[in-house]
């Protein structure tokens, strides 16, 4: 089965930047990568979306190598309201929509 | 907000009874997906619905089924409820390409919290 890795846990401290890394090895062809922040207690609330190269919005950017077996996303200047569980989310052949495990970041003041 | 809205907010149940969950679409959206998650995992795929048919099923038993209806609400059923179910149902609408790809840009739900005893 493919599989979709991150990082348990990241630690920042408000203002750095952070950067999230998604592996997904068997993504389809056509499909989009998106990551995704989720608070306890509520839906996932979408971040950014991309197919290949960088894509940059106003909370985010986000980075696709030319192989698409990878992403990272980019938070600039964290505070401490961006403590949060972050996920991506993939087509996968097969397996239609595969959420990463997520990334718990915690940003500390 | 993102003006999908989900029905009951908690639900307590039995092992064995049956459990019927619903999802009201973001206006324009023409397609839902339900996801299940346990608590400290991330969102499983359940299955998708695009006018009114199935489009896609991850890997959860015949006893979890759905529904699409014209105005592109949506209810997912559970039968024979085990403990293993209890968890965080989350519903997503969006809107699928004409270009036949998904877009993955989906708009979450508050979810509903299933605690089978």
């Amino acid at each position: 089965l493919a599989k979709t890795t991150q990082p348990i846990s990241m630690d920042s401290y408000e203002g750095q930047e952070v950067n999230i890394t998604c592996s997904h090895n068997n993504i389809a062809t056509n499909d989009y990568i998106t990551w995704y922040q989720q608070f306890p207690s509520q839906g996932p609330r979408f971040i950014i979306q991309g197919y290949k190269t960088k894509v940059t919005n106003e909370v985010a950017s986000l980075f696709i190598p030319a192989d698409r077996k990878s992403s990272t996303l980019s938070l600039p200047r964290v505070s401490l309201s961006d403590t949060a569980v972050y996920y991506c989310l993939v087509v996968v052949y097969g397996q239609n929509f595969v959420f990463g495990p997520g990334t718990r970041l915690s940003v500390l003041p | 907000e993102t003006g999908v809205t989900q029905s009951p907010t908690h639900l307590i149940k039995t092992r064995g009874q049956q459990v019927t969950l619903r999802c009201s679409s973001q206006s324009g959206h023409n397609t839902v997906s339900w996801y299940q998650q346990a608590l400290g995992q991330g969102p499983q795929f359940i299955f998708q619905y695009y006018r009114e048919e199935e489009n896609g099923r991850g890997n959860f038993p015949p006893r979890f089924s759905g529904l699409q209806f014209p105005n592109y609400s949506s209810e997912l059923n559970v039968n024979a409820l085990e403990l293993d179910d209890s968890a965080l149902y989350l519903c997503a609408s969006s809107l699928l390409g004409t270009s036949g790809s998904s877009y993955n840009e989906q708009f979450f739900g508050p979810g509903t919290r299933l605690t089978v005893l």
